[in-house]
């Protein structure tokens, strides 16, 4: 069965350099979840999707955006990078209605800022 | 608001020797309850989830948990590791069809042979 795909799986890059993270959620899925997970630490949920708008914030730095694509794809733009931004950060996919109780996780893309 | 506490930030257990990890949540509604599973720098892989009915119940690799309401607790056990039990777990909590869920800490387990 097709899961949830993040590109790129690892990533490393300078302070005040910008990335991009890509999910491709599960074929079918509509909303999009963003977490980050720092070393030590639990994932904390950044923002989510829901049909190509956003459905819910968490804690996510204002140098950092997302949006959902009319394929459902999302992607996690982050810029003025800060050695703190070093996480990993993990994309999660899931159906709204009833029967949809559970979340799809991605494999994650490591983030790496030096 | 919604938390998980996990009270054990690291268990040391032997290989076939029983596993218990302790997850307390606090919700306002009903809660939606998940244990999930991570190896060193893998990804999340779901154990068992709750939603209602048995408060007993079963997921993969041989764990169970059991949902107590009156103690605000979803424990996760297993009778019996395995050394590819060693990861990180954590427990989760959430609402039907919302998949903006709050961890717990998580709890590390380390297996001795």
């Amino acid at each position: 069965a097709a899961g949830v795909i993040q590109s790129p799986r690892h990533l490393i890059k300078e302070k005040r350099e910008t990335a991009t993270l890509k999910c491709y959620p599960i074929p079918r899925h509509d909303t999009v979840y963003w977490y980050q997970q720092g070393p030590g630490q639990d994932p904390q949920f950044l923002i989510s999707f829901y049909e190509k708008m956003q459905s819910d914030k968490g804690s996510i730095p204002d140098r950092f955006s997302a949006q959902q694509f009319s394929d459902y794809h999302s992607e996690l733009n982050m810029s003025s990078l800060e050695l703190g931004d070093s996480a990993l950060y993990f994309c999660a996919s899931g159906g709204r209605g009833q029967g949809n109780t559970e979340a799809f996780f991605g494999q994650g893309t490591r983030l790496t800022v030096v | 608001a919604q938390s998980v506490t996990q009270p054990d930030i690291h268990i040391t257990v032997s290989e076939g020797a029983s596993l218990e990890l302790r997850c307390n949540y606090s919700y306002g509604a009903t809660p939606y309850l998940f244990w999930y599973v991570q190896s060193p720098g893998q990804g999340l892989q779901l154990l068992l989830k709750y939603f209602s009915g048995d408060t007993l119940v079963q997921g993969i690799k041989g764990f169970e948990a059991e949902f107590k309401r009156s103690q605000s607790s979803f424990n996760l056990r297993k009778p019996s590791v395995h050394w590819s039990d060693a990861a990180e777990y954590f427990c989760a909590v959430g609402a039907l069809g919302d998949y903006k869920l709050s961890f717990g800490a998580g709890t590390t387990v380390t297996v001795r042979a």
